[in-house]
């Protein structure tokens, strides 16, 4: 399999615990994007990574959260002292980036974290 | 803020009939639009985009149009086959170059036999 992979796959948690999830891109792709996304609505940006940098986060990425690309291919995002808001499927894409074209965004299946 | 919402939460159709998704979006600065398909338990998958110097572009089975003076998107499946049945979202470009979706809430797509 080629596309974005992300694991685990599913999550369960109890309040106050640390998490983390590691997303593998599309092998040749440089930029990766982590996405949160809640029942019935739509994926909400969080941040992205150009190869190793964080060049953007979301003001919805509190202190609690932090992502990491350290040599620019897997990433991992943590969540720390987790809390029942946090309980959403959480999406990783990757796409690539050449000159100013990008193509387009492909997503893994995502990790669905439940917060108990 | 600026947000992207759709006209319809849900929507069912007969197999074989074309099905209509329409979108509106706020912010007049988008410039790419992209619909993603969204089946229970996975990713969004890329159906097809348009940038805003077009108002149509078609793929296999499904076209999309856009009118920026009334700030709509629509997307059009032919002949939908129930394994269209999906959540479809629109998404923008809301960051430029950078490729940073804001996604609207999603119609619920269901495709009766």
């Amino acid at each position: 399999d080629t596309g974005v992979s992300q694991n685990p796959r599913h999550k369960i948690t109890k309040r106050g615990q640390n998490v983390t999830f590691r997303c593998d891109p599309i092998s040749e792709h440089n930029r990766l994007y982590w996405y949160r996304q809640t029942l019935g609505q739509g994926p909400e940006f969080l941040t992205y990574f150009q190869n190793e940098a964080q060049l953007e986060k979301s003001r919805l990425l509190s202190d609690r959260f932090s992502a990491e690309r350290p040599k620019g291919s897997f990433s991992t995002l943590e969540i720390q002292r987790t809390e029942q808001g946090d309980s959403a499927m959480y999406l990783c894409a990757s796409s690539l980036r050449r000159g100013l074209q990008n193509t387009e965004a492909f997503f893994g299946q995502g990790t669905r974290l439940t917060v108990v | 803020g600026e947000s992207v919402g759709l006209h319809l939460p849900t929507l069912s159709v007969q197999e074989g009939d074309n099905s209509i998704i329409n979108c509106a979006y706020s912010n007049s600065a988008s410039d790419y639009f992209i619909w993603y398909k969204q089946e229970s338990g996975k990713g969004p998958q890329f159906i097809i985009d348009i940038r805003s110097n077009m108002d149509k572009r078609q793929g296999q089975r499904v076209t999309v149009l856009l009118n920026k003076t009334v700030k709509h998107l629509s997307l059009q499946i032919a002949a939908t086959q129930p394994g269209d049945s999906a959540v479809y979202f629109c998404a923008e470009n809301s960051g430029g170059s950078n490729y940073k979706l804001t996604f609207g809430k999603g119609t619920l797509l269901t495709v009766n036999p």
